[in-house]
């Protein structure tokens, strides 16, 4: 199984709400990413988890939020976003952040929309 | 540092031939290839390490130059399903950071 999982599809939100986005693997992989995607751009490093530990934040904004409950599933919290903040999010996983540098798996995505 | 792709879009027959290319002003430890159907994910294609391995399609073909911090992507006798948009991805500090794609269309 080389599948990576992700929900919701689609979500809608205004700029007060509270949402989360689920990412869901089931390879063994130990390490985990967050990225970002506006139309015609190569996804944007957010977050990376290794061992379930937050390992890099990229100068993320605090209204995203990540946690990593277990191996196999990420979160993303959603707090008071902006409009500029609509993009797909896509989350990806590999074996490890060795130097052996290991090939990430995506998910689908959430296209997330906020008004 | 963003890694540099070229060119930023190509149209090509079917059975035709493509290079993308990709360079870095730092130094790498590898190049990953990823490409993306509209609508879809990134799919891995390939990983070029530093010292000469390779991980990755036999199908697809690429090589990199660590002197010079460049990869380049062969895309041979293409066929319709090579269209798409192709990522190199740059290894530095344990992270990736993707270039700004190069689209690829092929055409019966």
């Amino acid at each position: 199984d080389t599948e990576v999982t992700q929900t919701p599809k689609h979500l809608v939100m205004g700029m007060t709400n509270k949402k989360s986005l689920k990412c869901e693997q089931h390879m063994g992989h130990r390490a985990m990413y967050w990225y970002k995607q506006k139309a015609k751009k190569p996804p944007e490093l957010m977050f990376v988890y290794s061992y379930e530990k937050l390992s890099i934040n990229e100068s993320v904004p605090s209204r995203f939020s990540p946690e990593c409950p277990n191996s196999s599933l990420l979160n993303l919290h959603l707090h008071a976003l902006q409009p500029e903040d609509s993009a797909l999010y896509l989350c990806a996983s590999s074996l490890g952040r060795g130097r052996n540098s290991h090939e990430q798996y995506f998910g689908p995505g959430t296209r997330l929309t906020v008004t | 540092q963003q890694p540099v792709q070229s060119p930023q879009a190509v149209i090509l027959r079917e059975g035709e031939d493509a290079v993308i290319n990709c360079s870095s002003s730092k130094a790498l430890y590898s190049v990953h290839w990823y490409r993306q159907k509209h609508g879809e994910a990134p799919v891995f294609l390939m990983i070029l390490l530093k010292g000469g391995e390779q991980k990755g399609h036999e199908k697809i073909s690429a090589s990199f130059n660590e002197k010079k911090q460049q990869s380049s992507l062969y895309l041979t006798a293409s066929q319709l399903s090579y269209s798409g948009t192709y990522f190199c991805g740059t290894d530095r500090d344990y992270k990736l950071s993707f270039g700004a794609g190069t689209t690829v269309t092929v055409r019966a």
